[in-house]
């Protein structure tokens, strides 16, 4: 079992829909997470951080921990074809990040 | 502010070829630095990472190297490219201490194709 799991999609919703982008972890000693968000043929940008269960909120965009169920999300409301990109979940393991594969997002105007 | 510089952005060497590329980090002093290789459908692979000028930690065996020569400087290298070798190479820093997070901010990368 890989220690991060992500869909690498793609996925493609209208403007306007609410995105759902998930990831799932195995190492339950992970306890920081981060979202990135990288545009074709850029280096990924970091876009949200979180550490503990719950939902923290930036703007559109809502990043949720469920660390019983080793499961992270990140929400994007009302989303805009400018949000197309690539999606990379990350959690700290030691001194290092593990990085999901990535989720490809299309949001079609 | 930090900023994140990599050259070149672009790259297309002979199989056999050398290679290096180089990453500067602004704004930022004792920074932790981390080369990764993106490749289609693989995610991020980490190549290397340094915590200090000539610390260099090799995460993977494979046909490239790593320097560090100054404190905000960092090399990636290769006597002999493999047509293997193509593909996104991104730089990252991180702040030497004090965040738990260790939050990783990259560079705009090389996109290098060997022929």
């Amino acid at each position: 079992q890989k220690e991060v799991e992500q869909d690498p999609g793609p996925l493609s919703v209208p403007e306007g829909a609410i995105v759902s982008l998930n990831c799932t972890y195995s190492n339950s000693a992970f306890q920081y997470f981060m979202w990135y968000r990288q545009y074709s043929r850029k280096g990924p940008e970091l876009l949200m951080y979180t550490y503990s269960s719950g939902n923290k909120e930036d703007g559109r965009f809502t990043a949720q921990v469920d660390k019983s169920s080793k499961y992270i999300s990140l929400f994007i409301r009302d989303s805009q074809p400018s949000d197309s990109a690539t999606y990379l979940c990350a959690m700290r393991r030691q001194g290092n990040l593990i990085f999901g594969k990535g989720t490809k997002l299309s949001v079609k105007p | 502010s930090q900023t994140i510089h990599q050259w070149p952005a672009t790259l297309v060497q002979p199989v056999g070829s050398p290679l290096s590329l180089e990453c500067t980090v602004e704004g930022t002093s004792n920074p932790n630095l981390y080369w990764y290789r993106q490749a289609a459908g693989r995610g991020l692979q980490l190549l290397f990472y340094s915590v200090g000028i000539g610390q260099i930690s090799s995460e993977v065996p494979q046909n490239l190297s790593a320097s560090r020569p100054q404190d905000r400087q960092f090399i990636l290298s290769s006597k002999k490219l493999l047509l293997s070798d193509s593909g996104f190479y991104l730089c990252a820093w991180s702040p030497h201490s004090g965040s738990p997070y260790n939050e990783q901010f990259f560079g705009p990368g090389t996109r290098l194709t060997v022929l």
